[in-house]
């Protein structure tokens, strides 16, 4: 049982460059997120999906886009990297809506110069 | 915006000793989490307070809550080595639709 795997867990982009990160889960959670992870700031919410086909922004969705067309999958991409997107990211999931406790992945550390 | 602020940002203890940690917050909560995070790893749930709860165990962790204070702390009794980490609490704001909002964090280290 791998819980929550994230790739890559490391990268380096160009300003202008775009990717995508994927976040894999295998415990049939509803629930999938997208953090950022900046020094002294803890964790800030991108974006969300409560379910398959479905996302939602969080507090800071800007330069940002998500897709959940399979429910064990979350991808966040980047179209135009900005070297303010460099930080760490951290896709998490939840059971459900009644469920508090969310499990993490191991984070993709990205550098955008 | 920043839902939770934990208290203090850096802690340094000997092990063996207990390790106190603060967080508090802005609006009206269901309930309150903590999690651990190890340099260079995901966050791991800890223990979750309900708003009705004022005191909740596991192990060796202890948490309360004060609703009326939006406050919450964390004790870790007899701390150890495998202790050292950053620890965060997350809040459930009340309402629908209100998604959990993570503090920024207390950083403990404890010495052998």
């Amino acid at each position: 049982n791998a819980g929550v795997t994230q790739t890559p867990k490391f990268r380096v982009l160009k300003t202008g460059q775009s990717m995508t990160l994927l976040c894999a889960q295998d415990m049939n959670h509803e629930y999938m997120y997208w953090y950022r992870q900046d020094p002294g700031m803890g964790l800030r919410l991108i974006h969300y999906s409560v379910g398959e086909g479905t996302t939602a922004k969080g507090e800071v969705p800007d330069g940002y886009n998500v897709s959940r067309l399979k429910k064990q999958n979350f991808l966040l991409g980047l179209e135009s990297a900005a070297p303010s997107q460099t930080s760490v990211y951290f896709c998490a999931s939840k059971e459900s809506a009644g469920i508090e406790k969310l499990f993490f992945g191991s984070g993709t550390q990205l550098s955008v110069l | 915006s920043q839902q939770g602020e934990e208290d203090p940002q850096a802690l340094s203890i000997q092990e063996g000793e207990n390790a106190t940690m603060n967080c508090s917050y802005k609006t009206s909560i269901n309930n309150l989490q903590w999690y651990r995070q190890n340099s260079g790893r995901g966050l791991v749930h800890l223990i979750l307070i309900r708003s009705n709860e004022r005191e909740k165990h596991s192990g060796r962790l202890r948490v309360t809550l004060d609703t009326s204070k939006k406050s919450s702390s964390l004790l870790i009794t007899a701390s150890r080595a495998a202790d050292t980490a950053s620890y965060f609490c997350a809040t459930t704001p009340s309402g629908s639709a209100r998604q959990l909002t993570f503090g920024s964090g207390t950083q403990l280290t404890v010495l052998p």
